[in-house]
């Protein structure tokens, strides 16, 4: 399983955009990048997932390097409910989630 | 999307005694995972549950004191066995649907152990 390199911690101000970025040099071709997130007190929510290209879904942007040894996540404007800790997880479709320690993100008002 | 309810929600138990939670989801689904949440830490993946066959366990989790059953595509069962308070956690199912990458969680059930 591929390993992953987190920020424990991140602030952002309500209204701006939040940057959470993730290392995982040590993925495979065929992996590919989830992220989630965990809402205190409440089971883990998928956000957005990608193989090579940028993604983007209602909830955020995913940026993934030419190398794919890295990835960034983007809330385009925070809100305070997206206080949470957000999950990078490598993995293949369907397959069971490895989750690392992920970033706290404080979204502040 | 699926829709995944857990019993119970929350649990107090003695030491040397099992529970039983339920995993229930509003959908037939090929994969069924139990996780665990120690307090202030990350998740970790306990089984994968296979329907009609054995559960297949990660490192560090024996059958024995996690059994698993899968009945059928929208029910799982997790029993922690002969319980110690280092087992006082966070137990929370999942869910993967068919042609779609994403997983769904249920709330998780707070199991305390006196």
């Amino acid at each position: 399983d591929a390993k992953t390199t987190q920020p424990p911690s991140m602030d952002c101000a309500e209204g701006r955009a939040a940057n959470l970025p993730c290392n995982h040099s040590t993925i495979s071709g065929n992996e590919y990048v989830y992220w989630y997130r965990q809402i205190h007190s409440q089971g883990p929510q998928y956000i957005i997932h990608g193989l090579k290209n940028n993604e983007t879904n209602e909830m955020a942007s995913l940026i993934i390097t030419e190398d794919r040894k890295s990835s960034t996540l983007i809330l385009p404007h925070a809100t305070l409910r997206d206080t949470a800790v957000y999950y990078c997880i490598p993995g293949g479709a369907t397959n069971k989630l490895i989750f690392g320690t992920g970033t706290l993100l404080a979204v502040q008002p | 999307s699926a829709v995944i309810s857990q019993k119970p929600s929350r649990d107090i138990c003695q030491r040397g005694t099992s529970l039983t939670i339920q995993c229930q989801v509003d959908s037939q689904v090929t994969m069924m995972f139990w996780y665990r949440q120690q307090p202030g830490q990350s998740l970790t993946l306990i089984a994968t549950a296979n329907q009609g066959s054995e559960a297949t366990y990660e490192s560090g989790f024996v059958i024995d004191k996690f059994p698993i059953s899968r009945p059928n595509l929208t029910f799982s069962t997790l029993t922690v066995s002969n319980m110690s308070p280092e087992d006082s956690s966070i137990y929370l199912c999942s869910v993967a649907l068919v042609r779609a990458n994403e997983q769904f969680f249920g709330p998780g059930t707070r199991l305390t152990v006196l």
